[in-house]
């Protein structure tokens, strides 16, 4: 069983449209995250939640917005996408935000036409 | 804020020779600092990790990175190298573990 599973693993679309990327952990974890990787695989965080709830949240257009029905998931949506937002998009957990250790999903690659 | 220098962006080297992937970290704070290994096409996973405690911490695959204070640096070693370590690795700061900043990464390539 896959513990950090993202989907869709690809996703190309044009300029303007709207997509959504799920992640979903089976580990128990109370924290998730995004992270977006650019083509220099420079990480940057975009977002992390403890239990359903925002905790960080970088400067990241309004354009993206998280959303966690529960502990276990984690989806993003983004809103009419430009092609700066091409890159790959990994979700994480860990167990608690003091446990120090991310676990990584294989990373979701947007590529926006 | 906390940040992470990563000194090379690229290393080029031999099988079997060693290794060492440079990292100096900036906080005003204490920090943990963490290796993480990311292999083409694949989401990244930890390879050590300091939070407390001996400053010389061993991970998986033989690595192992020090810890220098003094120095804000937590450089990544390995004694030999093998041609499966190729891989890009990041270097990771958290002065509270809600919050990792990664490093821009050092493509490890080992050579036959």
């Amino acid at each position: 069983d896959t513990a950090v599973s993202q989907t869709p693993k690809y996703l190309v679309t044009q300029m303007g449209n709207d997509k959504s990327i799920k992640c979903e952990q089976n580990l128990g974890h109370d924290t998730m995250y995004w992270y977006k990787q650019d083509s220099k695989k420079f990480l940057k965080i975009m977002f992390s939640y403890n239990n359903k709830e925002l905790i960080i949240n970088e400067t990241v257009p309004n354009r993206f917005s998280p959303k966690s029905p529960d502990k276990a998931h984690l989806n993003l949506h983004i809103n009419s996408l430009e092609l700066g937002d091409s890159a790959v998009y990994f979700c994480a957990s860990s167990p608690h935000p003091g446990s120090g250790e991310l676990f990584f999903g294989e990373g979701s690659r947007l590529t926006v036409l | 804020a906390q940040s992470v220098t990563q000194l090379d962006s690229q290393v080029p080297v031999f099988e079997e020779a060693p290794v060492e992937l440079r990292c100096n970290y900036s906080s005003s704070v204490s920090v943990y600092l963490f290796w993480y290994v990311q292999y083409p096409n694949q989401g990244l996973q930890l390879l050590l990790k300091y939070l407390s405690g001996s400053t010389l911490v061993k991970g998986i695959n033989g690595f192992e990175a020090e810890f220098n204070k003094s120095q804000t640096s937590f450089h990544l070693r390995k004694p030999s190298v093998h041609i499966s370590d190729t891989a890009e690795y990041f270097c990771a700061v958290s002065a509270n573990n809600n919050d990792m900043r990664f490093g821009a990464g050092t493509r490890l390539t080992v050579k036959p």
